[in-house]
């Protein structure tokens, strides 16, 4: 079985550059979760989806982050513009169920921002 | 909203010996308590999960039991291998739609 796939795994980029990082959860999963990872605050739950429908997304941090899901099997998270600060490991995670049913993440992004 | 601490931040066993990982919450209403392991370069993998109608579950080497009264769950690894190296996060929920707050993780090393 397939897990959570994440792309890309690594991405550098400069300051002022859109980033888009996407997501494809596990088949018949139907809640998606996007976490930020850093040394200094841990993992953030930053939004996440039910059925496609965006529950909660308190935890983005501005108005530069965007997350979608057009459909059950494909997600994005896009910063536009990106600043040094967003420099973090990036996960998706899927579940089925709500939030509180045990989630299975993939691998993550490694963003860098120069 | 709800609080996770999480201690100790780094933890030294000799291979065989036991580890404990213990963490609090804030919330009363918080009733699912996730153990997560997380290797390097990868994602945290579940291991364990416990919800507030049990005080106690095992799955081989590994338990977590749980003190709803003092707010505070426990995670227990017995007889510790070199594979279990790695970041353990404890975190907690409540009701369907509250969010999940991972605690800020236990670095584990296991000494040969």
């Amino acid at each position: 079985d397939a897990g959570v796939i994440q792309s890309p795994r690594h991405e550098v980029t400069e300051m002022g550059q859109e980033v888009t990082l996407r997501c494809k959860p596990i088949s018949g999963h139907n809640s998606l979760f996007w976490y930020r990872q850093t040394m200094m605050r841990g993992l953030e739950l930053l939004i996440y989806f039910n059925n496609n429908v965006p529950i909660d997304d308190s935890g983005m941090p501005e108005d530069r982050f965007s997350a979608k899901m057009p459909n059950a099997s494909f997600s994005t998270l896009k910063i536009q513009p990106s600043e040094p600060r967003d420099s973090a490991v990036y996960f998706c995670a899927s579940s089925y169920g709500p939030i509180n049913q045990p989630q299975h993440f993939g691998d993550g992004t490694r963003l860098s921002i120069l | 909203g709800e609080n996770v601490e999480q201690h100790p931040s780094t933890l030294s066993v000799q291979e065989g010996d036991s580890a404990v990982i213990k963490c609090t919450y804030s919330d009363s209403a918080s009733n699912y308590f996730p153990w997560y392991k997380q290797e390097l370069g990868k994602g945290p993998q579940l291991i364990i999960d416990i919800r507030s109608n049990v005080g106690e579950k095992k799955d081989q080497r590994i338990a977590v039991t749980l003190n709803k009264t003092a707010k505070h769950f426990s995670l227990h690894i017995t007889e510790t291998q070199p594979e279990d190296s790695a970041v353990y996060f404890c975190a907690a929920s409540g009701n369907r739609d509250d969010k999940i707050i991972f605690g800020k993780g236990t670095r584990l090393h296991i000494l040969p």
